[in-house]
């Protein structure tokens, strides 16, 4: 079984702080994603890697960041957390598959509040 | 601009009963539609996916109808069960990435 995990389920932080989720799978997936999700948005893409050191912004970059040193790790930060950051952020992983549909699996998530 | 649209935010159906998920989307040039369900406090999972060159994929009590003309997409669960209540994604892959839908919380009563 997949298995994909997220360093913390919930996580209160203060506005301006420098915030880091970590995101760990153990299947040698090549592709991983962070994804936040909000009531009545469904889950929006924020970043995505290909590969490690590879990153490629998704629908919503801004005030993200990402780092993959190891193809196992994916990490998210928030340079500086603002009040809109507020929300479940999501972490997936998939193996690249040509001509095949790509499932995606999916971490449990973090609540994040940011005060 | 949504690309897909998940038009109704909750469905309550009863024990035993069908339900259908509806879910329509904007661009005909889609490979894959899926379909995902999230209970509270975990990460969503895949249950069922189509090829846009069928129109029909079954998976047990799970089937999915792809209706390219008219750009929608529908689940349907039979016979539904309490277990069954949870939040149902639908999604379409998109180059190497998932569109997903708003989401439809479902019910079902016992």
């Amino acid at each position: 079984d997949v298995k994909v995990t997220q360093s913390s389920r919930y996580l209160v932080k203060r506005t301006g702080e420098k915030v880091f989720l970590e995101c760990v799978q153990d299947m040698d997936h090549e592709n991983m994603f962070w994804y936040r999700q909000d009531p009545g948005l469904g889950l929006r893409l924020i970043y995505f890697s290909y590969d490690v050191k590879m990153k490629e912004k998704g629908d919503i970059p801004e005030g993200y960041s990402v780092s993959r040193e190891k193809k196992e790790r994916f990490s998210l930060i928030l340079e500086s957390a603002s009040t809109n950051q507020t929300s479940m952020y999501l972490c997936a992983s998939s193996l690249y598959t040509s001509g095949g549909v790509d499932t995606q699996y999916f971490g449990p998530g973090t609540r994040l509040t940011v005060l | 601009d949504q690309q897909v649209k998940q038009n109704s935010p909750s469905l309550s159906v009863q024990e035993g009963r069908i339900s259908i998920l509806n879910c329509d989307y904007t661009n005909s040039m889609f490979d894959y539609f899926l379909w995902y369900k999230k209970y509270p406090a975990e990460g969503p999972t895949f249950l069922i996916s189509i090829s846009s060159i069928k129109d029909k994929n079954e998976d047990g009590r799970f089937t999915v109808f792809l209706n390219k003309s008219a750009k929608h997409l529908s689940l349907h669960i039979v016979p539904s069960q309490p277990g069954d209540s949870a939040v149902y994604f639908c999604a379409v892959e998109y180059g190497n990435k998932l569109v997903f839908g708003a989401g439809t919380i479902l019910r079902v009563k016992s």
